[in-house]
């Protein structure tokens, strides 16, 4: 079966530093995104990572290591409005690029 | 970029209606469409995928004659919830393929929060 897990909830202080894990298990592989989604709104896109290693992009950065399964979500100088659910999802061979499997969500609350 | 239109944004409707939700492409065209359901707390779930001018294909346990699609151009694709139940209020969401980061990233509508009495 697909498995993609992350922590429920996590906490952090603006400024601080935020790594969310993502773990999967699928039956191919095509690609790992994150997408960020507030409260009652859509998902709306963050990263990319079809090979290993560290992809940044302004504040966030993810991860990728194919072998281990695993992926990260990296938010830096985190700001009040960083508060969301981060989703990790992979887009799995076979299926359209809409075939993307989702985790759960991580969300995220960042306090002054 | 890339701007996914639905509507409408929130639907409150009486047990044993139908309910219609549009998703449109604005500034490209999209052969193909996906509608998702979300339950609160839960992940984003593939329903069907919707295509252009054939029959959408949808994602096993999903009732194919519940949740009615039409993709009847490049720009616009319909989800219709018939003789909606209490159980089938949700956050539906609509996307489309673009382009980004070397990616075939999807871009989400704003989502539809649909509420059955």
């Amino acid at each position: 079966g697909q498995n993609i897990d992350q922590p429920t909830e996590m906490t952090a202080t603006e400024g601080a530093i935020v790594q969310i894990n993502c773990t999967y298990q699928t039956s191919g592989f095509n690609g790992l995104f994150w997408y960020q989604q507030h409260a009652g709104e859509a998902p709306t896109f963050l990263s990319y990572n079809v090979l290993d290693g560290l992809e940044e992009k302004g504040r966030f950065s993810s991860f990728l290591s194919r072998s281990k399964g695993y992926s990260y979500l990296l938010l830096k100088e985190l700001q009040m409005k960083d508060s969301a659910s981060y989703l990790c999802a992979v887009s799995v061979y076979g299926g359209s690029q809409g075939n993307l499997i989702f985790g759960k969500g991580t969300k995220l609350s960042v306090k002054p | 970029g890339a701007v996914v239109s639905q509507h409408p944004s929130w639907v409150i409707c009486k047990s044993g209606t139908s309910v219609k939700i549009e998703c449109r492409s604005l500034d490209f065209q999209a052969t193909t469409m996906f509608w998702y359901r979300q339950f609160p707390k839960q992940s984003l779930m593939l329903m069907a995928t919707s295509n252009e001018g054939s029959k959408a294909t949808y994602e096993q346990g999903v009732e194919k004659d519940k949740f009615l699609i039409n993709h009847a151009s490049l720009t616009l694709s319909t989800l219709t919830v018939t003789s909606a139940h209490p159980e089938d209020s949700s956050f539906y969401i609509c996307s489309a393929g673009g382009q980004s980061s070397g990616a075939n990233v999807l871009t989400f509508g704003a989502g539809s929060r649909l509420t059955v009495l």
